[in-house]
């Protein structure tokens, strides 16, 4: 069966120091892979997207890659900051009948310490 | 530029009555998506419209939702009857077309709560 995954595990790290998070998944082929951001009570707010031709992509402090051989994104904060605490959704886009769809997966809690 | 605009925000009804929420996407895109998302999840898709046609519908409870898109702009997502584990939010979002590299631009969403 088609799986999304994320760590389920709040992460918390000290200011400062690089915050990796995972997304793996099964029986996907994904084209595309996006990252979000989500704060309590509020949207997803998108971050990045990486192609599956791409092995990586930065934005300031913020750096995706994608495997697609071991079927796993990381995505990585250096330098991170409390106000970097939030919750992270991974989502790849599923093609049905020539349509893109997003599947999100179910998002890592991170909590930055000061 | 304006952001995606969902009301209400907030929404508590009994079990069995009707309930309706209200989006206005970001002005010129045409694919608009709501979503549902429990408390601990990802945001799970319930519908997709290409200005006002319907792309994807698969995992929408037909039994008791309805969604519709009016003129391609606004869209209502329709509850009736309600039940406990329809307990939720409801996250509309919009994008500028159906590619998979479109970013997607999300409303706060509605929090309903069905007693």
């Amino acid at each position: 069966s088609q799986k999304i995954e994320q760590n389920s595990e709040a992460l918390n790290i000290q200011e400062g120091k690089t915050a990796t998070l995972t997304c793996n998944y099964t029986n996907y082929s994904p084209a595309y892979l996006q990252w979000y951001r989500q704060d309590p009570g509020r949207g997803p707010v998108f971050l990045l997207l990486i192609r599956e031709n791409e092995k990586e992509k930065r934005k300031e402090r913020l750096k995706v890659t994608f495997d697609t051989t071991l079927k796993q994104s990381l995505f990585h904060i250096t330098a991170s900051q409390p106000a970097d605490s939030a919750t992270y959704l991974c989502a790849l886009d599923v093609v049905t009948s020539g349509t893109y769809k997003y599947i999100f997966g179910t998002g890592t809690r991170l909590k930055v310490l000061a | 530029e304006a952001g995606v605009a969902q009301s209400p925000r907030y929404k508590i009804i009994e079990k069995r009555q009707s309930v309706a929420f209200w989006c206005n996407p970001i002005s010129g895109h045409a694919t608009l998506y709501w979503y549902q998302q429990i408390l601990g999840q990802g945001p799970k898709l319930l519908i997709q419209f290409q200005n006002n046609g319907v792309v994807d519908d698969s995992q929408l409870p037909k039994d008791r939702f309805s969604a519709e898109r009016l003129k391609g702009v606004d869209s209502t997502l329709k509850i009736q009857p309600a039940k406990l584990e329809d307990s939720a939010v409801y996250l509309c979002a919009s994008s500028s077309g159906l590619a998979g590299y479109n970013e997607q631009f999300f409303g706060p969403g509605t929090r309903l709560t069905v007693l």
